[in-house]
């Protein structure tokens, strides 16, 4: 069954910080894998997506991830965050049972919440 | 373009009502599939829908239950409400055409369900 775990529960930085969100998956071919963000009280919007290709994907608002397969990882990172960043981040899995990933539909992670340091 | 929208975007019900929740995807899109988001268990897949027939589940009771219409438009039903069907419960779309396998999925704003 495919899975994902995001270690860090919350993550405080300060603006203007690097920051990087951890993204762990297990899955038993080759996956497609995103981001995805929250605000407090609204539906999740799209950071970015890997499905194949380059291993470095860039996505809004100044957000990249690099996917590694040898570390089953697709973190996500930006240069210098800035207080809008603040909010709930959801990396997941997605597949379809021919690629065999059992049931299609995204398996996401609990989640990162992120809070911006002035 | 307009996004997913999902009616109503609030509701209050009681132990052993049902409810009906409606989405409508983005214009040309055939899939949707329903999420549901609760602070213990995160975000969990309930099914999608695409062309009018349920093409996958997740593992949640019978009582869950959806349909699609042939506009792509899609209701989900959940029947004697319980207390923990409190949640957020996300529609989202996608153009999913079957030969490209997975695709991506556009996420509307939820409807809060609180059932007291």
């Amino acid at each position: 069954a495919q899975s994902v775990t995001q270690p860090d529960i919350h993550i405080t930085v300060s603006e203007g910080a690097s920051l990087e969100l951890r993204c762990n998956y297990s899955y038993g071919a080759t996956p497609y894998l995103f981001w995805y963000v929250q605000s407090p009280g609204q539906g999740l919007q799209l950071l970015l997506k890997y499905f194949s290709g380059d291993t470095l994907v860039q996505g809004i608002k100044g957000f990249e991830a690099e996917f590694k397969r040898s570390q089953s990882s697709f973190n996500l990172r930006k240069p210098s965050v800035h207080w809008s960043d603040a909010a709930e981040y959801f990396c997941a899995v997605g597949g379809t049972a021919r690629s065999g990933g059992g049931a299609d539909g995204l398996t996401f992670g609990k989640g990162t919440h992120l809070i911006i340091q002035p | 373009k307009a996004g997913v929208t999902q009616t109503p975007r609030y509701l209050i019900k009681t132990r052993g009502q049902q409810v009906t929740l409606s989405c409508s995807p983005i214009s040309g899109h055939r899939s949707v599939s329903w999420y549901q988001q609760t602070p213990g268990q995160g975000l969990q897949f309930l099914f999608e829908y695409f062309s009018e027939t349920q093409r996958n589940k997740g593992n949640f009771p019978g009582r869950f239950s959806g349909r699609q219409f042939s506009n792509s438009r899609s209701e989900m039903n959940v029947s004697t409400l319980e207390l923990g069907d409190s949640a957020l419960y996300l529609c989202a779309s996608s153009f999913s055409p079957r030969d490209r396998g997975f695709d991506e999925q556009f996420f509307g704003p939820g409807t809060r369900l609180t059932v007291l």
